[in-house]
Formats: structure tokens, C-alpha cells, sequence
């Protein structure tokens, strides 16, 4: 089974400064596709990026980004010019290719500070 | 927009209570899936359904079950309620995978479930 690793259950920035969330994951696929999912306090999940693994470039979307790592099986999101907005629960997730079912790791607590 | 429904954003139960979370969706997705989501744990997949009266097990399946009589609801069901089955629990949906591989997955608000 695939493993997905948060390492830090906690982070915190200033307001417009840039933080970097970190993910792992473990599996033996070469066809898979990774998420980061924010969930501020109103508890609503919603897509912040995804990346396909047969990919090379980075996604970005907006004021954030991936670096994604594929043989080191690494997933860092960065988010640039951080907005109080930011402050949630951010999960990264991992998806076999031809698969159904998305598995998730335990996830960062970020707060970004006025 | 996507809009995917849980029943109860808040619901008490007693021990050994059968428990019902509803959930429907309304973008006619053909995956739907349960998790439960404890602190420090993320979110644990309970179960999934690819179509209608099909279900997988994820990987906490114990204790639970699950219906999907048509397509737009997947019904989580606790057959006795137990203290450690209180959690957040979240319902969500996505379309089935294309060629060009999967959507995002849209997700419920999430039931927080007690059991006393």
C-alpha cells in the first residue's frame, strides 16, 4: 500500500512571506498523480494543486507551487506571498494511475500570522 | 459547482446505536468514498464505490459498512456504534478515471460524529 508522510503537523508564517510544506510518499508505481488539498476552519476540502508523475515541470497555480521530486519521492508545496486566507489544515495526497481511491497523509496545520 | 452533502455537520450517538451518514452528490460522479479524519492521522479511507451497489474496503473498513443504492448516495452505516468510531467523517466524490487521469475528488463538510 502506499504510504503518504507529513513530517510537520505544524507550521506558521508572516503575512506576504513564502512557506514551504513538506510530503513524502512511498510506492513502487511509475504512473501516479499527487495533490495538496487545503481545509480551512469552515472544514470544506478544496484542490489546491495537483501534479501528474509523468510530468517533469512543476505545477503552479497562482501564488502556489510544487516541487516535485520524483525520485526522491518528494512533494513540497510552496506558497508565495502568504494571506491570512492561507491559514488551514493542508493535506498531500497520492493516486495510482488507473485507480480509484486517493490516499492522504496526516497533514500541516498552517497559520499565517498578521 | 459540485456540490456534495452531508446529512449532519454535528451528531451525538450512544454506544451500540446503529448510526446512518448520508451523503449525496449532484455531478453525477461515479466515485464516491468515506473517511474518517483524526488529528495527527489525516484522513483514513473506509471505503469507496466505483458504481452503483459496488463497494472496495480502504483501509479501515472494521466496524463499518456501506449502501449505494443509486448512483448520487453513499450511506456510511456504524452497525453499533462504538466510543472509538468518534471522529470527523468525510464523504466525497469524483468522476471515474478518464484517459487523461483522475479529477480532484470533491468533498462534503464532514459529519462530526460522538459516541457516548
Amino acid at each position: 500500500a502506499q504510504t503518504v508522510t507529513q513530517s510537520q503537523p505544524e507550521m506558521s508564517v508572516q503575512e506576504a512571506e513564502t512557506v514551504t510544506l513538506s510530503c513524502t510518499y512511498d510506492t513502487s508505481e511509475n504512473n501516479y498523480y499527487l495533490f495538496w488539498y487545503k481545509q480551512p476552519p469552515s472544514r470544506q476540502m478544496i484542490l489546491v494543486i495537483r501534479q501528474e508523475a509523468y510530468k517533469q515541470q512543476n505545477a503552479t497555480e497562482n501564488r502556489f507551487s510544487v516541487n516535485f521530486q520524483k525520485a526522491a519521492k518528494s512533494f513540497s508545496l510552496k506558497i508565495s506571498d502568504s494571506q491570512l486566507g492561507d491559514t488551514a489544515m493542508y493535506f498531500c495526497a497520492f493516486m495510482k494511475h488507473n485507480s480509484n481511491d486517493m490516499r492522504f497523509g496526516a497533514g500541516t496545520r498552517l497559520t499565517v500570522k498578521p | 459547482d459540485v456540490k456534495v452533502t452531508q446529512s449532519s455537520r454535528y451528531l451525538v450517538k450512544r454506544t451500540g446505536e446503529k448510526v446512518f451518514l448520508e451523503c449525496v452528490q449532484d455531478m453525477d460522479h461515479e466515485n464516491m468514498f468515506w473517511y474518517r479524519q483524526d488529528p495527527g492521522l489525516g484522513l483514513r479511507l473506509i471505503y469507496f464505490s466505483y458504481d452503483v451497489k459496488m463497494k472496495e474496503k480502504g483501509d479501515i473498513p472494521e466496524g463499518y459498512s456501506v449502501s449505494r443504492e443509486k448512483k448520487e448516495r453513499f450511506s456510511l452505516i456504524l452497525e453499533s456504534a462504538s466510543t472509538n468510531q468518534t471522529s470527523m467523517y468525510l464523504c466525497a466524490s469524483s468522476l471515474y478515471p478518464r484517459a487523461g487521469g483522475p479529477d480532484e475528488a470533491f468533498f462534503g463538510q464532514g459529519t462530526r460524529l460522538t459516541v457516548v
